[in-house]
């Protein structure tokens, strides 16, 4: 089976510009994730999504930042004006639903490293 | 909220060694489990070893042990025959039933010395 599958491993912008990352997540899970990793605030969970619906966004830093998920294969985080705090690594995960056998675990892709300049 | 602390930034040891990893966390759920990632280099993120709070039997997995206490609310990692390719950044997490989210610790910095 394929992992999560991230797109771009790396990403370099210059403030002011949009970005978008890609996920694709392993089939047949409900839930995907998006966190944020910095030196300075470690793993942060921005948002995620139970069978393409946003269940908590609490975690998105501010109006910069949004995602999709328009269908159980994919989803987008988008920032819109980059600022080079936004940079970051940034990881998808998913999840089987608890009914699937989900053991609780996360099941990340690579991650995308985003630099702002 | 629930809240994960690591308190040692960085460990290293000899290869061969055993190395122990601590882990805290506060909660308020009485159902719940308990992860440690292991984050190499290479960026990605791999379940190292899992408990649910309900078990009392302490999890392993090959070279890896947890040593959980529920009422002290910690969960430590006992690496036994550290090598090389367990230097990486680890994260102890938590999560409780009904919730799928997890929340994660700052992460302790292990490596491993030829």
């Amino acid at each position: 089976d394929a992992g999560v599958i991230q797109s771009p491993r790396h990403e370099v912008t210059e403030m002011g510009q949009e970005v978008t990352l890609r996920c694709k997540p392993i089939s047949g899970h409900d839930y995907l994730f998006w966190y944020r990793q910095t030196m300075m605030r470690g793993l942060e969970l921005l948002i995620y999504f139970n069978n393409n619906v946003p269940i908590d966004d609490s975690g998105m830093p501010e109006d910069r930042f949004s995602a999709k998920m328009p269908n159980a294969s994919f989803s987008t985080l988008k920032i819109q004006p980059s600022e080079p705090r936004d940079s970051a690594v940034y990881f998808c995960a998913s999840s089987p639903n608890l009914g699937g056998g989900n053991t609780g675990e996360l099941f990340f892709g690579e991650g995308s490293r985003l630099t702002v300049l | 909220a629930q809240t994960v602390t690591q308190s040692q930034p960085e460990m290293s040891v000899q290869e061969a060694e055993t190395v122990t990893l601590s882990c805290t966390y506060d909660t308020s759920e009485s159902n719940y489990y308990l992860f440690w990632y292991k984050q190499p280099p290479s960026r990605q993120m791999i379940l190292v070893i899992r408990q649910e709070a309900y078990k009392q039997q302490n999890a392993t997995e090959n070279r890896f042990s947890v040593n959980f206490q529920k009422a002290a609310k910690s969960f430590s990692l006992k690496i036994s025959d550290s090598q090389l390719g367990d230097t990486a950044m680890y994260f102890c997490a938590f999560g409780h039933f009904g919730n799928e989210k997890l929340t994660f610790g700052t992460g302790t910095r292990l490596t491993i010395i030829p």
